[in-house]
């Protein structure tokens, strides 16, 4: 167990519906990042948020967005949805200083019908 | 920008080793980390070099040569689980957030 929970694990919706993607870091980590990974592709980087500010921002499309509230949790929006988007959506966290690694959630996968 | 190159996929035998390469060409560099990822599961975090050398954990090492923007991940005495994806990130710099760009992953077959 990484210490970071993403919820929902599974989520199956519609084109053209939003969906919130939620995740909870490890206890202390003030650093959150969002990726996406279709089937057979890599970690693509979407977003990046240290301690409630967007950090560094990746090829996240206009139709997704993000935030980190005070509590460092953070929740990915997807709005307007496409087939393309069914993916796993993976969320990491890390301290944010120090050159540690980014521990993963479990992912969220997202099925677009 | 940031560009990092690996096989698509290797081949190997239970047992034997076997040495997964990565390179990249980075804008910024803070450091290079190997995950290891199951199909549909987690990436895990395999290890991590920041200064050139041979970094070794178990049955992983992992080198680094930073003029040269070239690491691998050499797996020793290689067991059926090990077949998975193995992922190479660049860390970029802390003015820029210190992300972790991905490269594609290998996909590592361990045949018996």
């Amino acid at each position: 167990d990484s210490g970071v929970t993403q919820t929902p694990k599974h989520l199956i919706t519609a084109t053209g519906q939003r969906v919130t993607l939620r995740c909870s870091p490890r206890s202390g980590d003030l650093s959150v990042y969002w990726y996406q990974q279709s089937l057979d592709q890599g970690l693509q980087f979407l977003i990046q948020y240290y301690n409630g500010e967007e950090r560094a921002k990746g090829n996240i499309l206009e139709r997704f967005s993000a935030q980190q509230f005070p509590d460092l949790h953070s929740e990915l929006n997807l709005s307007s949805l496409e087939l393309g988007d069914s993916a796993l959506y993976f969320c990491a966290s890390s301290p944010g200083t120090g050159n540690t690694e980014a521990f993963f959630g479990q992912g969220t996968r997202l099925t677009v019908v | 920008g940031q560009n990092i190159d690996q096989p698509t996929e290797m081949t190997a035998t239970e047992g034997a080793i076997v040495q997964i390469n990565c390179t990249y060409q980075t804008s910024g560099f803070n450091g290079l980390f190997w995950y290891q990822q199951h199909a549909g599961e987690a990436p895990t975090f395999l290890s991590y070099n920041v200064l050139d050398g041979l970094e070794e954990k178990g049955r992983f090492s992992s080198f680094l040569s930073r003029s040269k923007g070239y690491s691998y991940l050499l797996l020793k005495e290689l067991q059926m689980k090990d077949s998975a994806s193995y992922l190479c990130a660049v860390r970029g710099p802390w003015n820029q957030g210190g992300k972790l760009i991905f490269g594609q992953g290998t996909e590592l077959s361990v045949k018996p």
